[in-house]
């Protein structure tokens, strides 16, 4: 596709639900990125694949957090047992190749408000 | 000390004039450094990127980076209002390029 897209764009569930937002990145790119950001703030890191392989999840902040891409494409991140703590906007990026010379684009995110 | 330091604002400028955006870093050995425009609501958009001391220019905007002060800036040239936004400032401390890490953003209002 031309860009990252994510669905869904809001998100609203109440306390202790699971919620699954996914990520369809730019077609070809190797390298997928989710960030968490709070408003006022800039985006956190929550982890990142490269292909298949999620080779650093270090930000994800509970192991209620999971994220996966199975097929080297299209990711989701999942967040089981939702909190209060948990509202904010989850964005996904996408780079082309792996490397810090990598500019990552990013999708819309998803507002996700937990009641 | 945050990793990434950006003045919050708002910085207000008059339409055409010249908006400079500061960013100070605490990990010399921050590899990429990447300013993304954000309008309310809306994901962040790349605007520019740099690598290496000194300038680099695209249309209207200016990067600067110094490394052994470890700052980069921003130049916005003849200021619009459509340039309202928030200015991220963000960086890969690794040669890897996994995580950005980002500062809190700068608002600047460019007012006609």
């Amino acid at each position: 596709g031309a860009g990252v897209s994510q669905s869904p764009r809001y998100k609203v569930a109440k306390r202790g639900q699971d919620v699954a937002l996914r990520c369809d990145p730019i077609s070809g790119h190797v390298s997928l990125f989710w960030y968490q950001q709070a408003l006022g703030q800039g985006p956190e890191f929550l982890t990142y694949f490269q292909n298949e392989a999620q080779l650093d999840k270090s930000g994800l902040p509970s192991d209620r957090f999971f994220a996966e891409r199975p097929e080297g494409s299209v990711s989701t991140l999942k967040i089981q047992r939702t909190q209060q703590e948990d509202s904010a906007v989850y964005l996904c990026a996408s780079s082309l190749a792996a490397g810090s010379m990598q500019p990552q684009h990013f999708g819309d995110g998803t507002r996700l408000s937990i009641l | 000390q945050k990793e990434v330091e950006q003045n919050s604002g708002p910085l207000s400028v008059p339409e055409g004039a010249i908006a400079s955006l500061n960013c100070t870093y605490s990990d010399r050995g921050s590899q990429s450094f990447f300013w993304y425009r954000q309008y309310s609501g809306k994901s962040p958009e790349l605007i520019m990127f740099i690598y290496s001391n000194g300038d680099k220019e695209d249309g209207r905007f200016t990067a600067q980076l110094n490394k052994a002060s470890q700052y980069v800036s921003l130049l916005i040239r003849d200021s619009q209002p459509s340039d309202s936004a928030t200015y991220l400032c963000a960086l890969n401390q690794n040669q890897a390029g996994t995580a950005l890490i980002f500062g809190k953003g700068t608002t600047l209002s460019v007012s006609s």
